[in-house]
């Protein structure tokens, strides 16, 4: 069955550290999306991408870098990780129509110290 | 500016009483609405969409939700609700001008038996 993972599940790292969080999805899908999950905020967009080689900043892009060199994944990199990016993070893919449904990861819980 | 709005961080309900979870909407033209629901440590998954057509929409679980116009409204619905429906659930909007989803913050449905 086609799927979306995303690895590490859980992570904790040190203030000033590089990150990255794959996401892998054999959907085929062009759309692909990063949220951060926060309490009180729900979800809000980080990167998102329309295919190979475009990426797109989302509301909340500062201190964040994506990549999409081909259509299986999007990488998200922490550049200089700081203690406000503690979150859970999910990746999602999409159809190309923007009537389609996003299916989501599991979610991967990053924690800054 | 696209945006959608859940009033009720909470909501409590006896196991087969029937439940409501409110969503309302601003958005510019015709709005693409989508509930998702969100199990404890796990990614989202969707449940329903209002893309055009009757205001009643069908979805997962015995899951429906209605499409009020006037009201700019669309909230999610179950005539008897089960102990195993205690979640978190997000409203969605897309954004037509940038064709991403927008989320609500999330209400917790806690059903009690």
């Amino acid at each position: 069955d086609a799927e979306i993972t995303q690895s590490p599940r859980h992570k904790i790292t040190e203030t000033g550290r590089q990150v990255t969080l794959a996401c892998h999805q054999t959907w085929n899908h062009n759309n692909m999306f990063w949220y951060r999950q926060d309490l009180g905020h729900g979800l809000r967009l980080i990167h998102y991408s329309y295919g190979v080689q475009d990426t797109n900043k989302g509301e909340v892009s500062d201190g964040y870098s994506v990549s999409r060199s081909n259509t299986e994944d999007l990488p998200l990199t922490l550049e200089s990780a700081a203690s406000s990016q503690t979150s859970v993070y999910f990746c999602a893919s999409r159809q190309d129509l923007g009537t389609g449904e996003l299916f989501f990861g599991e979610g991967s819980r990053l924690t800054v110290l | 500016a696209q945006s959608v709005a859940q009033p009720e961080d909470q909501v409590n309900v006896a196991e087969g009483n029937p439940l409501t979870v409110k969503c309302t909407y601003s958005v510019s033209g015709n709005p693409y609405l989508f509930w998702y629901v969100q199990y404890p440590n796990r990614g989202l998954q969707f449940l329903l969409k209002y893309i055009t057509g009757d205001n009643l929409v069908k979805g997962s679980y015995g899951f429906e939700a209605e499409f009020n116009k006037s009201q700019t409204s669309f909230h999610l619905k179950k005539p008897s609700a089960l102990v195993s429906d205690s979640a978190l659930y997000f409203c969605a909007v897309r954004d037509i001008d940038t064709d991403k989803l927008i989320f609500g913050t999330g209400t917790r449905l806690q059903v009690f038996p």
